[in-house]
């Protein structure tokens, strides 16, 4: 069973700070790491991808990727109010398919 | 910018009734997926489609479930008799190729099964 692990939260972090979410996943396998932004009652809206070791920013986004410890990170700089949400880890498996973790709450206080 | 549609957004039915889901994938994708999110739990994958064929499905997706492309734009899910435990959103969801793999959510469709 190929598994996806989050913290479910929720973490809480002041506006303007740095918010960090962490997934780590089972299959060493994986090649493709993905992060979705769910508010609540609607669909995951993809924000981040990485693919290769290392770092890779998109505005106030920094998505991380360690392979050799199975472990993908996504940085939130300068973290504001409208940010409070779930964010999935989705990581590809194979035959187009991903599998998510359970999602971190976060909530960034004003 | 393209987005996924899906229709209805809500969809009320009594158990053993048949539903059809339907999505309007981005235009120029070639990929389609079905994933359903039970209340408070995971995102979980159904089943992939590529060129008119189902390409993966989980063990989710029994003989109750089928997809179909009707037409060029509409892809859609059925579910032939409905069970409670039916009762999710299902999100469809589509991607241009295998090699970017990245996949875009539709705003899903509440299925209640009463």
């Amino acid at each position: 069973q190929k598994e996806v692990e989050q913290n479910s939260g929720p973490l809480s972090v002041p506006e303007g700070a740095i918010a960090s979410l962490n997934c780590t996943y089972s299959d060493r396998g994986s090649q493709s790491f993905f992060w979705y932004r769910q508010y609540s009652g609607k669909s995951p809206e993809l924000i981040m991808f990485i693919y290769s070791n290392g770092d890779k920013e998109d505005g106030r986004f920094t998505a991380q990727l360690n392979k050799a410890s199975q472990y993908v990170s996504l940085l939130i700089r300068d973290s504001q109010p409208s940010d409070s949400a779930t964010y999935l880890c989705a990581v590809w498996v194979g035959g187009n398919k991903l599998v998510f973790g359970a999602g971190t709450i976060l909530r960034v206080k004003s | 910018e393209p987005e996924v549609t899906q229709t209805p957004s809500h969809q009320v039915t009594q158990m053993g009734q048949e539903v059809i889901l339907r999505c309007v994938p981005i235009s120029n994708h070639l990929y389609f997926y079905w994933y359903r999110q039970i209340l408070g739990q995971k995102v979980e994958f159904l089943v992939s489609f590529y060129n008119n064929e189902i390409s993966e499905k989980s063990e989710i997706f029994d003989d109750q479930f089928s997809v179909e492309r009707p037409d060029g734009s509409n892809f859609t899910l059925k579910i032939r008799s409905t069970k409670l435990e039916d009762s999710a959103m299902y999100f469809c969801a589509s991607s241009p190729i295998t090699g970017t793999l990245e996949q875009y959510f539709g705003p899903g469709t509440r299925l209640t099964v009463t």
